[in-house]
């Protein structure tokens, strides 16, 4: 079984700032079975990029992904006050089976 | 525009059942891969089932044999039925539509909670 990790737990930054989020699994993953999740209190999550590097419908231009086999990386390169949240991974993993990563909370410094 | 909406969540005491329902709109749940999400209390999002448009089910060990995924095709709702649940199957749970193609959810319902307690 696939175990995805991500860190840091917790990232305290300033709007404007620059995040940096990593997902590393436990063995290689297939790129594109790679997903990434923004979740604020009280919502469902909201799915950001697939694929490893691919945005989704709606999601603006500062959040990009990038990765590969066990080390992948969401980047949010500007800050902005509605992105402090928390992201979380997913991958699949046969079988069917899909894991997340117990997640990163970007929180405002 | 594509919604989900569960509902039938709520307090049974350890050993009971719920069934939880995702009423979809906007999209044909029947012709989509739909899966169910839980997230205890706090803690991160735990995938519990899927069903295949052909109809083929898998759930995660931690529900398997206790947990029913299903659909009803005349209303266009997902239904997930919970029985022997526990106080670990405390959690919101999540409908959500997947991507098959890259094995992702796009589309999420509002969530129903469950509290499983004496």
């Amino acid at each position: 079984e696939i175990v995805l990790t991500q860190s840091p737990g917790t990232l305290s930054l300033s709007p404007g700032e620059r995040a940096t989020l990593a997902c590393r699994a436990s063995q290689s993953v297939s790129s594109s079975y790679l997903a990434w999740y923004q979740q604020k209190p009280g919502q469902a999550p909201r799915l950001l990029i697939y694929g490893a590097s691919s945005r989704a419908t709606g999601i603006p231009d500062r959040f990009s992904g990038s990765g590969s086999g066990t080390d992948f990386t969401l980047t949010i390169s500007r800050l902005e006050p509605e992105d402090f949240a928390v992201y979380y991974c997913q991958q699949y993993g046969g079988s069917p089976k899909f894991t997340f990563g117990p997640g990163t909370k970007v929180d405002i410094k | 525009e594509v919604q989900l909406v569960e509902s039938g969540g709520g307090l049974i005491q350890p050993g009971g059942s719920l069934r939880l329902s995702c009423a979809a709109s906007g999209f044909t749940v029947s012709s989509n891969y739909m899966s169910w999400v839980r997230q205890a209390p706090g803690k991160g999002l735990e995938w519990v089932s899927v069903l295949y448009s052909g109809g083929s089910t898998y759930y995660a060990d931690s529900v398997k044999g206790r947990f029913t995924i299903s659909r009803d095709n005349s209303m266009n709702t997902l239904y997930l039925q919970m029985n022997s649940l526990r106080a670990e199957d405390t959690a919101v749970y999540y409908c959500a539509s997947l991507q098959w193609l890259a094995r992702y959810f796009d589309c999420w319902g509002q969530g129903t909670l469950v509290t499983v307690s004496s």
